[in-house]
């Protein structure tokens, strides 16, 4: 079964750091691009970036740029999105997703992870 | 960045009617070399990842009833679900992939 396991929920503080994983299994995990979307309460999703970890090929979403890191280690097959410091407005769902690219074809996010709800709070 | 904005933003139907969504995009995401539109729609249920319906604007992914379909073409795309089911209930994402950032809709929550 193809399938995206994230990590579990976190609370932290602002200015504390955090890094976040996704682990693929089922699948050639270094084949395809894996994305990292974003739900703050009750609102919809946003794009904030994504990684090919067959080579680490990194795009960020402006509004994101700078705030995040994703990295991947393709050999225990596990994406990742960190930040250095946290602030309360990245209280959110993170979700990772597959993005389904082949051969110079794209077909959209086809497996998502359940989610990582990140809190920050004081 | 490309601008997808859904209409309506809440829409309440009645068990076995029609509901349909529609997402307007601020630049065409048709992508010449394949003539594929590079937009999906995903089913949102509480609390859970979002669900791939439809990719190239009109292709269901596998295991996805029939009763929905997408259509439309360029800037302009519709899904529809032809008898709504009780578990059909949930919010529903347009979303382009045709440039980087992808952009989604705002998302539409469909009720009975």
């Amino acid at each position: 079964e193809v399938q995206l396991v994230q990590s579990g929920a976190e609370v932290k503080k602002p200015g504390e750091s955090l890094k976040i994983s996704c682990k693929g299994s089922g699948y050639s995990f270094s084949s395809y691009w894996i994305g990292w979307v974003r739900q703050m309460p009750g609102k919809g999703l946003e794009w904030v970036g994504i990684i090919h970890p067959g080579d680490s090929d990194t795009r960020y979403n402006a509004s994101f740029e700078g705030q995040v890191t994703i990295s991947a280690d393709k050999s225990i097959s596990t994406a990742y999105l960190q930040w250095s410091s946290l602030q309360a407005s990245d209280t959110a769902i993170y979700y990772c997703a597959r993005f389904k690219a082949v051969a110079n074809t794209a077909y959209g996010m086809d497996v998502w992870g359940q989610g990582t709800t990140v809190t920050v709070s004081s | 960045d490309i601008v997808m904005t859904q209409s309506p933003d809440s829409l309440a139907v009645s068990l076995g009617e029609r509901a349909t969504i529609n997402c307007k995009s601020s630049q065409s995401v048709l992508y010449s070399s394949n003539n594929k539109n590079y937009l999906a729609w995903y089913q949102q249920n509480p609390g859970q990842p979002p669900k791939l319906l439809i990719y190239w604007a009109s292709t269901r992914e596998s295991g996805v009833p029939d009763r929905f379909s997408g259509s439309g073409s360029g800037t302009d795309f519709t899904l529809t679900i032809s008898s709504l089911q009780a578990e059909d209930v949930a919010v529903y994402h347009c979303h382009q992939y045709y440039t980087t950032p992808g952009t989604f809709g705002q998302g539409t929550r469909l009720e009975i």
